[in-house]
């Protein structure tokens, strides 16, 4: 596999289920990223991990709860969600935390929560 | 803090029509520009980028955009659109000391 692969690609959850969006790097890059896309919204940044280490939590509510065991894998484990969280969830990843811009996307995740 | 403005949710165009999509940023250093693009049901893929060199810069699937400082502008063109560059476009900028701040997108109608 080449790329950025997220896993599930669609998930319908409810309020109080306990789910996780996966996401896997095969580019050899350093930095992991995850962002929301919800509908004529910008991509809102949630958090940004450098070398397996959070460098950036954007005021995310605690029911995300992320976890980048290494460099090329990124976790996003959800709970007790809420119905306005549904949206895409990209995954990202870039060769190091430099804000250079040059990011590469997964396909993303779909959330539903009912 | 540096920002983009993308005009127009939605641009409509016939297939071999010019494609302009407008994108004007706010920075306060020298700015990094991006163009991504997202094809339905997937993730954004970079399009092109500026970075202080040439200031027209050429992309992938035939997309120019040039960078005008006087104009805070870096606006995509194609010559000709093609029913497959149907999708949404996203501006984004960063200064390289800040996070990227994307625009919030301009749809690509493309009609037969």
């Amino acid at each position: 596999e080449t790329g950025v692969t997220q896993t599930p690609r669609h998930l319908v959850m409810g309020m109080t289920n306990k789910k996780s969006l996966k996401c896997e790097q095969h580019l050899g890059h350093n930095a992991m990223y995850w962002y929301k896309q919800s509908a004529k919204k910008p991509l809102e940044l949630m958090f940004v991990y450098n070398f397996k280490e959070q460098t950036e939590n954007n005021s995310v509510p605690s029911r995300f709860s992320p976890e980048c065991p290494n460099s090329s894998h990124l976790f996003l484990h959800l709970h007790t969600l809420q119905p306005e969280d549904s949206a895409l969830y990209l995954c990202a990843s870039s060769q190091d935390r430099q804000d250079t811009g040059e990011l590469f996307f997964g396909e993303g995740s779909r959330l539903t929560v009912l | 803090a540096q920002s983009v403005t993308q005009l127009g949710s939605h641009v409509s165009v016939s297939e071999g029509a010019l494609v302009l999509l407008r994108c004007n940023y706010s920075s306060s250093v020298p700015p990094y520009l991006f163009w991504y693009v997202q094809y339905p049901n997937q993730g954004l893929q970079l399009l092109l980028k500026y970075t202080s060199a040439a200031t027209l810069v050429k992309g992938i699937n035939g997309f120019e955009a040039e960078f005008k400082k006087s104009e805070t502008s870096f606006h995509l063109t194609k010559p000709s659109a093609h029913m497959s560059d149907a999708a949404e476009y996203f501006c984004a900028v960063t200064t390289g000391f800040q996070k990227l701040v994307f625009g919030t997108g301009t749809r690509l109608l493309v009609s037969p």
